[in-house]
């Protein structure tokens, strides 16, 4: 089975924190991917990855960045947090082959900037 | 007009009642279909995949794809209150090699007892 781990569930941060969201697939999947999930607007793409050290901004990179020095671990980072960041964090992983497309999903991180 | 639109709901019946869940999209390239099914604070866990048009059935499951009508749905036959989650439709044109997916806002469905 794919198993996709995200460092923590909830986290609580001061506005202004740097903030590191950790990602490990143990699936050796190529394809990594970092989405938040808010009320009323469903998944939102954040940044993706499709090999070690190459990322590709999605739909709303601003206020994000992201690191993958290694295979399995994909990170999202704020640089300074804003109270707009609280939201729900999702990693996925996926093949890079025709006919994988299916993405899998991390539990999440709840994060709440205070 | 977004690529994916889904009812966000929410959707509630009765145990035992059939639920229609549905997708329409406007990208005539999209060939792989896939059903997410989300619990409460947890993280979408693929429900169904599909490729192009046809019906695929898995236990009380059934997922369709009407590529003619750019619209896809999922069935969810004698619902149970374990089936109480939000459900998303995903889709991919499949090509390239960056394996994003478009997602619908998610369907929250309710099954009373």
């Amino acid at each position: 089975d794919v198993k996709v781990t995200q460092s923590s569930r909830y986290l609580v941060k001061r506005t202004g924190e740097k903030v590191f969201l950790e990602c490990v697939q143990d699936m050796d999947h190529e394809n990594m991917f970092w989405y938040r999930q808010d009320p009323g607007l469903g998944l939102r793409l954040i940044y993706f990855s499709y090999d070690v050290k190459m990322k590709e901004k999605g739909d709303i990179p601003e206020g994000y960045s992201v690191s993958r020095e290694k295979k399995e671990r994909f990170s999202l980072i704020l640089e300074s947090a804003s109270t707009n960041q609280t939201s729900m964090y999702l990693c996925a992983s996926s093949l890079q082959a025709a006919g994988e497309e299916t993405q899998y999903f991390g539990p999440g991180t709840r994060l709440l900037v205070l | 007009q977004k690529e994916v639109e889904q009812d966000p709901g929410p959707l509630s019946v009765p145990e035992g009642a059939i639920v229609s869940l549905n997708c329409t999209y406007s990208n005539s390239a999209f060939q792989y279909f896939m059903w997410y099914r989300q619990y409460s604070r947890k993280g979408p866990e693929l429900l169904m995949y599909t490729y192009s048009s046809g019906n695929k059935e898995d236990g009380r499951f059934t997922a369709q794809v009407d590529k003619s009508s750019k619209y896809i749905s999922l069935f969810i036959r004698d619902s149970q209150p374990s089936d109480s989650a939000t459900y998303l439709c995903a889709m991919s044109a499949g090509s390239g090699n960056t394996g994003k997916l478009i997602f619908g806002q998610g369907t929250t469905l309710q099954v009373k007892p």
